[in-house]
């Protein structure tokens, strides 16, 4: 099976722009999570969609926004960039079949967003 | 706030000799499951091994084993034989309700040649 691709991989956006990032998940998984990878805060998941809907969020502002097709291919919106938004985004899939789901998550290779 | 601790930001072994790295996390759970992901210069998570909470036995993949400790939530990753290859970022991660990951802050393992 292919596994989870994002698009695209590199983007440089100016202050108060506004991105989206694509996710493909693998074929079957029907929950797609987004985490934020910064040197200064680590790890931290954004949020999670499992057929068409958000199901859980992390403490972020609104400015981040997600959506997930019926296709389960997912997107993220940032809004009104900041500097502070350049990171690597990652997007994970699972089968996670409940909402305690113990489904690994299985990782795809990222999109470096910069913004100057 | 349940919280992952990785208490070394580095760690260095020898080619061909055993490391292990720790991990402490923070639950009020019973049932959870935990994990090491392995970030390469690549940049993509992958995953190394996956500990279920309920069962005493340790988990091994390979040259990768666990040491899980339920009542210190303790979990650490031993590395058996290491390989050039296995330099990387290490972070360890348990499950939470609702599908997400809490991730430690990683440990960079750099492998001696």
């Amino acid at each position: 099976k292919a596994g989870v691709t994002q698009t695209p991989r590199y983007l440089i956006k100016t202050r108060g722009q506004q991105v989206t990032l694509s996710c493909s998940p693998i074929s079957g998984h029907r929950s797609v999570s987004w985490y934020q990878q910064t040197p200064g805060q680590g790890l931290q998941f954004l949020f999670e969609y499992f057929s068409e809907t958000q199901r859980n969020k992390g403490n972020f502002p609104g400015r981040f926004s997600g959506r997930q097709f019926s296709n389960s291919r997912s997107e993220m919106n940032v809004s009104t960039l900041e500097l502070g938004d350049s990171a690597l985004y990652l997007c994970a899939s699972s089968l996670a079949r409940g909402d305690r789901s113990t489904d690994t998550q299985y990782f795809g290779p990222g999109t470096r967003l910069t913004v100057l | 706030a349940q919280t992952v601790t990785q208490s070394q930001p580095e760690m260095s072994v020898q080619e061909a000799e055993t490391v292990t790295l720790s991990c402490t996390y923070d639950t009020s759970e019973s049932d959870y499951y935990l994990f090491w992901y392995k970030q390469p210069p690549s940049r993509q998570m992958i995953l190394v091994i996956r500990q279920e909470a309920y069962k005493q036995q340790n988990a091994t993949e390979n040259r990768f084993s666990v040491n899980f400790q339920k009542a210190a939530k303790s979990f650490s990753l031993k590395i058996s034989d290491s390989q050039l290859g296995d330099a990387a970022m290490y972070f360890c991660a348990r499950n939470n309700a609702g599908n997400m990951l809490t991730f430690g802050g990683g440990t960079r393992l750099m492998v001696k040649p």
